[in-house]
């Protein structure tokens, strides 16, 4: 079954730096991968979503990247600020039933520290 | 901006006992998800909805749990036997189509004695 894997539980880098987070999946390519950041004890807050037949976007000082021969997808904070501090998730549509139906499944997520 | 609001935010009850967690999600979307979160663990998918019915639902989501649609505004989550597992943060979620970002709300805090 297809399982999602965020390998670093915690990255800690300075401020200024730019801060690389790993998302793998295992089995069939989804159509489309998207990035939240969780603050805590708060819901999750959607960032960027990347489809397959894109290979990067960008918002601002964030940038998604998606290799479906990898099957990676690379999520970069460029000129990083504490305030980026957060845990941020990955998450992939796992539904099989077919059209219409959704099942956003989350990765575990990494714990960013921006260190001033 | 529209947001999705939940209450309560947090909820004490006793195990056996019955709770409903409410959601008005955005007014405009279609589809609603509820998700929970045990402390320090993943962020676990429940079960998604659409067109009044559900559409996806987890092995989490067994025959103690139930969702409503009870009119043009609420979302609700009933479980109907509370056990001491189901502690948790309970996120609801909506999303205009079935493949557009999700917006959670800031959930409620179950917590079972």
């Amino acid at each position: 079954s297809q399982k999602i894997e965020q390998n670093s539980e915690a990255l800690n880098i300075q401020e200024g730096k730019t801060a690389t987070l790993t998302c793998n999946y295992t089995n069939y390519s989804p159509a489309y991968l998207q990035w939240y950041r969780q603050d805590p004890g708060r819901g999750p807050v959607f960032l960027l979503l990347i489809r397959e037949n894109e290979k990067e976007k960008r918002k601002e000082r964030l940038k998604v990247t998606f290799d479906t021969t990898l099957k990676q997808s690379l999520f970069h904070i460029t000129a990083s600020q504490p305030a980026d501090s957060a845990t941020y998730l990955c998450a992939l549509d796992m539904s099989m039933t077919g059209a219409g139906s959704y099942q956003l499944t989350f990765g575990k997520g990494t714990k960013l520290s921006v260190i001033p | 901006e529209p947001e999705v609001t939940q209450t309560p935010s947090h909820q004490v009850t006793q195990m056996g006992q019955e709770v409903i967690l409410r959601c008005v999600p955005i007014s405009n979307h279609l589809y609603f998800y509820w998700y929970r979160q045990i402390l320090g663990q993943k962020v676990e998918f429940l079960v998604s909805f659409y067109n009044n019915e559900i559409s996806e639902k987890s092995e989490i989501f067994d025959d103690q749990f139930s969702v409503e649609r009870p009119d043009g505004s609420n979302f609700t989550l009933k479980i109907r036997s509370t056990k001491l597992e189901d502690s948790a943060m309970y996120f609801c979620a909506s999303s205009r189509t079935g493949n557009s970002p999700l917006h959670f709300g800031n959930g409620t805090r179950l917590t079972v004695t």
